[in-house]
């Protein structure tokens, strides 16, 4: 198993611009969420999935949209880039709602927003 | 909600001395709690969690970490620091039957020679 991939790596935007950030994961898990990192701020729950086609917001919606049209995929967009959206973006699964069980991240996408 | 504080932003230690992390809780219920690590430029590794069973709840490599439910503080420690303990630690939260987490602001771990 791959377990959770992010695509790209990296990104360099101009304020304004689109792009969606790709997570993917191959273990069958209903349970996804995109989160944020900052210096100084931990990571923040940007939006989050309980299963294909049902998504909600968390802490830090504000500038992003998600979908879930599979249960493998969780692409997050952003539709006008801002400055402030320059980041560290983390993708996690998990099989269930349980807060026991483990909860696999991706390798991270780090966005610069000019 | 829930909520976690990590009273130290920076910890500085010399190799083979012990570790100490400070993390403290907010929540409303018997929470999960979680320590993750972030070497430089890498992805998050889980430690260890700790899901109301023992209070003293032991991780990978080396590390462990205390829950005390009186003190709502969920602090982590190793007894000797190696040069590869050198990374970002976040304590963790979240709420029982919940998966979305609370992270804190973490605590970047220096090993001097």
């Amino acid at each position: 198993n791959a377990g959770v991939t992010q695509t790209p790596k990296f990104q360099v935007l101009k304020t304004g611009q689109s792009m969606t950030l790709q997570c993917a994961q191959d273990m069958n898990h209903e349970y996804m969420s995109w989160y944020r990192q900052d210096p100084g701020m931990g990571l923040r729950l940007i939006h989050y999935s309980v299963g294909a086609g049902i998504t909600d917001q968390g802490e830090v919606p504000n500038g992003y949209n998600v979908s879930r049209s599979t249960t493998e995929d969780f692409p997050l967009r952003l539709l006008s880039a801002a400055p402030s959206q320059t980041s560290v973006y983390f993708c996690a699964s998990t099989a269930t709602g349980r807060s026991t069980d483990t909860q696999y991240f991706g390798p991270g996408t780090r966005l610069t927003v000019l | 909600a829930q909520s976690v504080t990590q009273l130290d932003s920076h910890v500085s230690v010399s190799e083979g001395t012990p570790v100490l992390l400070r993390c403290n809780y907010s929540s409303s219920y018997s929470p999960s709690l979680f320590w993750y690590v972030q070497h430089p430029n890498k992805g998050l590794q889980l430690l260890l969690k700790y899901t109301s069973a023992a209070t003293l709840v032991k991780g990978i490599n080396g590390f462990e970490a205390e829950f005390k439910k009186s003190e709502t503080s969920f602090h982590l420690t190793k007894p000797s620091a190696h040069m590869s303990d050198a990374a970002e630690y976040f304590c963790v939260v979240s709420e029982p039957d919940d998966y979305k987490l609370s992270f804190g602001a973490g605590t970047t771990v220096t090993v001097r020679a």
